[in-house]
Order: C-alpha cells, then sequence, then structure tokens
C-alpha cells in the first residue's frame, strides 16, 4: 500500500484557517485521498476525500496538488471542537477489500 | 448520516475470562465490517475484516482462536476476546461499510477494555 506522510503536530488559533499538509508521492492512479478524524477517546470520523480534483464540504475543503503527490486539508475557521488527530490515507478503489490503513496522523492543537 | 453502535462502551473483566463486543450499524445494510484495536497513544490497527456470512479475514499477527469475530447479519458484527489477560487491554473500534454512499467508512464509538 502506498504510505502517507503527515506532520506529526500542528497548533492552530481558534477562528483561523487550519492547513494540515500530506505527503504522497507513491500514490497510484486508482488510489483516493481520505481524510479521517479522531476526537479523543472516540472512534474515527470521515472527514472528506477526494481523488483529483478539489472537494469541499460542510466540514473541510481538500486542496489535491495537480500531480496528486500531496494534499492538504483545510478548516477554514478552527473551533475547539476540532482538536483531533487527522489522518490522510490512501484508499485503492476495488482493492485490498476497502481496508484502511492507519499511519500516526497529525495532532491538531487548537487554542482559544 | 449512516450510525455505527458498539457495546458495550467500556468493559472490566478478570483475567482469564471472555467479553463479548457488539457492533451494529443502525441504518443501514453493511456488508463489510472491520475491527481495530489502539493502544494509548498509537494509531488504530486492523485486526479483522469480515464479510456477512463468511469467515473473517485477519490481520497477520492477530490470533483468529483469540479474537473471534462473527457477522451473522447485515448489521451486527461481534468480537469475542476469549481468555483475555492484560495484554490485550485496548480500545476496540469497529468500523462499516455499506449503504448510499461509496468509500466511506462509518465508525463505532469505540469499546474500551481493561483486563484486570
Amino acid at each position: 500500500d502506498a504510505k502517507t506522510t503527515q506532520p506529526n503536530s500542528m497548533e492552530s488559533n481558534e477562528e483561523e484557517p487550519v492547513h494540515l499538509p500530506c505527503n504522497h508521492s507513491t500514490i497510484s492512479g486508482t488510489d483516493y485521498i481520505h481524510w479521517y478524524r479522531q476526537l479523543p477517546s472516540q472512534g474515527p470520523e470521515y472527514v472528506i476525500h477526494g481523488l483529483t480534483s478539489n472537494v469541499n464540504n460542510r466540514m473541510a475543503s481538500l486542496a489535491i496538488a495537480e500531480d496528486r503527490k500531496s494534499s492538504t486539508l483545510i478548516l477554514h475557521r478552527a473551533t475547539l471542537r476540532d482538536a483531533a488527530v487527522y489522518y490522510c490515507i490512501l484508499y485503492r478503489s476495488g482493492g485490498s477489500n476497502y481496508k484502511l490503513t492507519f499511519g500516526k496522523g497529525t495532532l491538531l492543537t487548537v487554542n482559544p | 448520516g449512516a450510525v455505527v453502535s458498539q457495546h458495550p462502551s467500556r468493559v472490566i473483566c478478570k483475567s482469564g475470562t471472555s467479553v463479548k463486543i457488539e457492533c451494529r450499524s443502525l441504518d443501514f445494510q453493511a456488508t463489510t465490517m472491520f475491527w481495530y484495536r489502539q493502544f494509548p497513544k498509537q494509531s488504530l490497527m486492523l485486526m479483522a475484516t469480515s464479510n456477512e456470512g463468511s469467515k473473517a479475514t485477519y490481520e497477520q499477527g492477530v490470533e483468529k482462536d483469540k479474537f473471534l469475530i462473527n457477522h451473522a447479519s447485515l448489521t451486527l458484527s461481534t468480537l469475542t476476546v476469549t481468555s483475555a489477560h492484560p495484554e490485550d487491554s485496548s480500545f476496540y473500534i469497529c468500523s462499516a461499510k455499506g449503504g448510499r454512499v461509496y468509500n466511506e467508512q462509518f465508525f463505532g464509538p469505540g469499546t474500551r477494555l481493561t483486563v484486570l
């Protein structure tokens, strides 16, 4: 499975935008880029996913580089409830029985 | 959105006993369910994948006789930790795939197991 690289931790202030980077230089053409987040003592929560084009939903935006070797999850206005571990995961459509392989993720701290 | 529940949320048991954890998809039919384990300060590690009506597929290093998985219906999967030991103490999380949203997995809230 192609791997992703994320910073171990990032810090942000409340109400400010947050850009969470992810490198995936060995991504293949059929790999989707998925983002999940995990709040303390809870199961992970789906955030967003994309293939080639940038994506927006009510939670976040996903900006995908033209060569697809990196992507950025954008939280437009961070709140204290956004403090979590954010996981960037490559998901091969139709392969590996839809398994998600979690890396270490980025621990986002949001300061009031 | 799709909801996955787990029961119990917390369980404490004595060493040598067995513990059953239930995972239910509440408003969709889950063709595939996954079981993960997460130790403190670590990431989730996939233990096994189960498809309704068939045997679970275990990840390398996971003992299938110790972690019994049953996926008898499209809305219920169970994980039984047999002869639990203190090193089995962990956060167990299930997820389910199915329903209308392709490519998305829905996670349960997790079960905290403590073996004394």
